[in-house]
């Protein structure tokens, strides 16, 4: 089936630096893309949504500016933590869908942000 | 808005028990419910949906009724096996399989 492919899997930063997450979609193409983070004890929550060769969009109270994401191919959607503090640790997933309302959305095994 | 509330884990249970992880949701409008499953080292996939009340999703044994009245979507399988020993999210969502509001997860451990 479909697979998505998310890197890294975990990384460990210091604090004020950038971190880049990657998430690929190996043989389909991602029109649209969503990235979700789940902080400890709570619930996967939806971040964005991300159209192929359009700006995202944000889910209220993301920082659009903290968190870049970069959709410029129909397989390679990139989220950004810009200057990363201790409280944007979290649990990081992206999914991935041929067309918006397609029935058929992958998930990506997620990357564990760990920040010093 | 809407909301998904599961079962907290983890949860162990032996081989061949019965297994039932709840869920309950707030949400305006018909939501669609979904079961997701994530294994470890793999992405979440889907188990099982349901789209309007007293639908039964159902896949690999695994068993959820859409229970308008109680609001819930309740997650069954009457025989556990080790392979099924993974983290099952509870989701809903208002616009088909897109937006998904999710829930806590519930790791899942089955012992032989």
């Amino acid at each position: 089936g479909a697979v998505v492919s998310q890197h890294p899997s975990w990384v460990i930063c210091k604090s004020g630096t950038s971190v880049k997450i990657e998430c690929r979609s190996l043989d389909f193409q991602a029109t649209t893309m969503f990235w979700y983070r789940q902080f400890p004890k709570q619930s996967l929550m939806l971040m964005a949504t991300s159209n192929e060769g359009s700006k995202a969009t944000y889910e209220q109270g993301v920082e659009k500016d903290k968190f870049l994401i970069n959709h410029a191919s129909l397989t390679l959607s990139t989220l950004t933590v810009t200057s990363a503090h201790p409280e944007d640790s979290s649990f990081y997933i992206c999914s991935a869908t041929e067309a918006e309302g397609n029935e058929k959305l992958f998930f990506g095994s997620g990357t564990q942000l760990s920040v010093l | 808005g809407n909301s998904v509330t599961q079962m907290e884990g983890p949860v162990t249970l032996s081989e061949e028990a019965f297994l039932t992880i709840n869920c309950t949701y707030t949400a305006t409008g018909y939501p669609s419910l979904f079961w997701y499953v994530q294994y470890p080292g793999e992405g979440l996939q889907l188990l099982l949906k349901a789209t309007k009340a007293d639908d039964k999703g159902s896949n690999k044994g695994f068993e959820a009724t859409y229970r308008k009245e109680t609001t819930s979507f309740h997650l069954e399988k009457g025989s556990v096996q080790v392979s099924d020993s993974a983290v099952y999210f509870c989701a809903l969502s208002n616009f088909g399989n897109e937006k998904l509001t999710f829930g806590t997860g519930t790791r899942l451990t089955i012992i032989p």
